[in-house]
């Protein structure tokens, strides 16, 4: 079955420093693959998501990861944080012909002045 | 466009009374799904509808919960009886299903207070 794991429940860097969010899947498809994110109160927002183009992809708000099928990892990157980008951010995989969503657990980053 | 619009944000109530929730996806979407999110269990998927039929409903918790699709542009969820164990955000978001590889779009949620 597939699923998706984020290592890391809880993520704190000083602001300006580097955002690495790990996320790794498990399936013997490479699926397509998602980041989004939740600001307090809010629904989910998609930052980038993977499709099997470019496997280093760009999103919203300077993030982006690249798919690595040799480690099965589609990590999230920033290389500054902003004050702003405080969040929970989740992990999401598709196989392709099938609608189940499958959703890390999410890591809540936090950023420190 | 307007997103995914859900009603209300905020519900509390009383164990024992029934509770709908309603989402209104974008328009042009034949996708729609609910879910769930708590601390204990993240997101869970709920229901899946495709074109106004529900595909999945494999993830609803009880016979308590039900949902219902009566055209393209409006969904609810009801919980009937409601108990505290069912205090939880619940999402509805709305996608384009020909293009597999298209995104969710999530509305705010509403968050259910059961007491």
């Amino acid at each position: 079955a597939q699923s998706v794991t984020q290592l890391g429940s809880h993520v704190s860097v000083s602001e300006g420093a580097l955002v690495l969010l790990r996320c790794n899947y498990s399936s013997s498809v490479p699926p397509y693959l998602f980041w989004y994110v939740q600001y307090p109160n809010q629904g989910l927002q998609l930052l980038l998501k993977y499709t099997s183009a470019a496997t280093l992809v760009k999103g919203i708000n300077g993030f982006e990861a690249e798919f690595k099928k040799s480690e099965t990892s589609f990590h999230l990157t920033k290389p500054s944080a902003h004050m702003s980008d405080a969040a929970e951010y989740f992990c999401a995989a598709i196989t392709s012909g099938t609608y189940k969503y499958i959703f890390g657990t999410g890591t809540r980053l936090k950023v420190l002045a | 466009d307007a997103g995914v619009i859900q009603s209300p944000r905020h519900e509390v109530t009383e164990m024992g009374q029934e509770v709908t929730l309603r989402c209104k996806p974008i328009s042009g979407h034949n996708s729609l799904f609910w879910y769930r999110q708590t601390m204990m269990r993240g997101l869970e998927l709920l229901i899946y509808f495709n074109n106004n039929v529900p595909i999945d409903d494999s993830g609803m918790p009880e016979d308590r919960f039900s949902a219902k699709m009566p055209n393209a542009s409006f969904s609810t969820l009801k919980i009937q009886p409601s108990e505290p164990r069912d205090s939880a955000v619940y999402f509805c978001a709305s996608s384009i299903r020909t293009i597999n590889t298209g995104e969710l779009f999530f509305g705010e949620g509403s968050r259910l207070t059961v007491l």
